[in-house]
């Protein structure tokens, strides 16, 4: 059974870079038929894609957040990250860590959630 | 860009009734690439049904998919206590590769 954890701030200053990093265990990273995901959900909003990233390193990103996004995977570490840069009150969300079925294109593991507010 | 509309906003049902949730695309979706997802509040989403119309595992066989083309539908045939909360709609387009989720029905207790 895999399992997914983002950690991170719980905060971040406007106009900086928030950074989440999402934990693997009960698999590995490195396997191919995945696509490592984050999705984030505006406070009682509904579900945003942010982008992905293969075991390969091909990403794929959201158009609309794509110019200060960027996911990239640490396969030693069993860890997949999000940067997102020049924050903003609207990138207040809970931020999920996913993994996708390629096969399928479906989400079918999520993280926990993590909420992070950017306020100054 | 394909757009997904959730319709109804709210669906207000008492335990027992029939949920009927609509998902329609503003273009065509194939259908091995629509998802139905529910959510509770303070947990993160659940798979329900993938491919218009496969339960995922673990799925009790109440939830019930279907539709193609634009339109697609959830079906709950007796609602359980445990099945209110906010349902998703997800599809993937290949061209280009992005995932997009419709806004969400909320099924509510009567």
């Amino acid at each position: 059974q895999v399992q997914l954890q983002e950690s991170g701030p719980g905060l971040v200053k406007p106009s900086q870079t928030l950074s989440l990093t999402c934990t693997v265990s009960g698999g590995s990273i490195s396997s191919g038929g995945y696509y490592w995901s984050w999705i984030r959900q505006h406070p009682g909003k509904g579900l945003e894609w942010i982008g992905y990233i293969y075991y390969s390193g091909s990403t794929y990103y959201n158009p609309s957040l794509k110019s200060r996004v960027t996911i990239s995977v640490d396969t030693s570490k069993n860890q997949f990250s999000l940067k997102l840069s020049s924050v903003t009150a609207a990138d207040t969300a809970v931020y999920y860590c996913a993994l996708v079925v390629v096969i399928t294109r479906t989400v079918d593991y999520w993280g926990q959630g993590t909420l992070v507010t950017v306020s100054s | 860009e394909i757009v997904l509309t959730q319709s109804p906003g709210t669906l207000s049902l008492s335990p027992g009734e029939r949920a009927t949730l609509s998902c329609r695309a503003s273009q065509s979706v194939s259908s091995s690439y629509l998802a139905w997802y529910q959510q509770k509040p303070g947990q993160a989403p659940r798979l329900l049904i993938y491919g218009a119309s496969s339960r995922a595992t673990g799925i009790p066989d109440r939830f019930s998919g279907s539709g193609s083309g634009t339109d697609f539908t959830l079906t709950i045939s007796r609602l359980e206590p445990e099945d209110f909360a906010v349902y998703y709609c997800q599809q993937y387009g290949s061209s280009p590769g992005i995932f997009t989720f419709g806004p969400g029905t909320k099924v509510d207790i009567k």
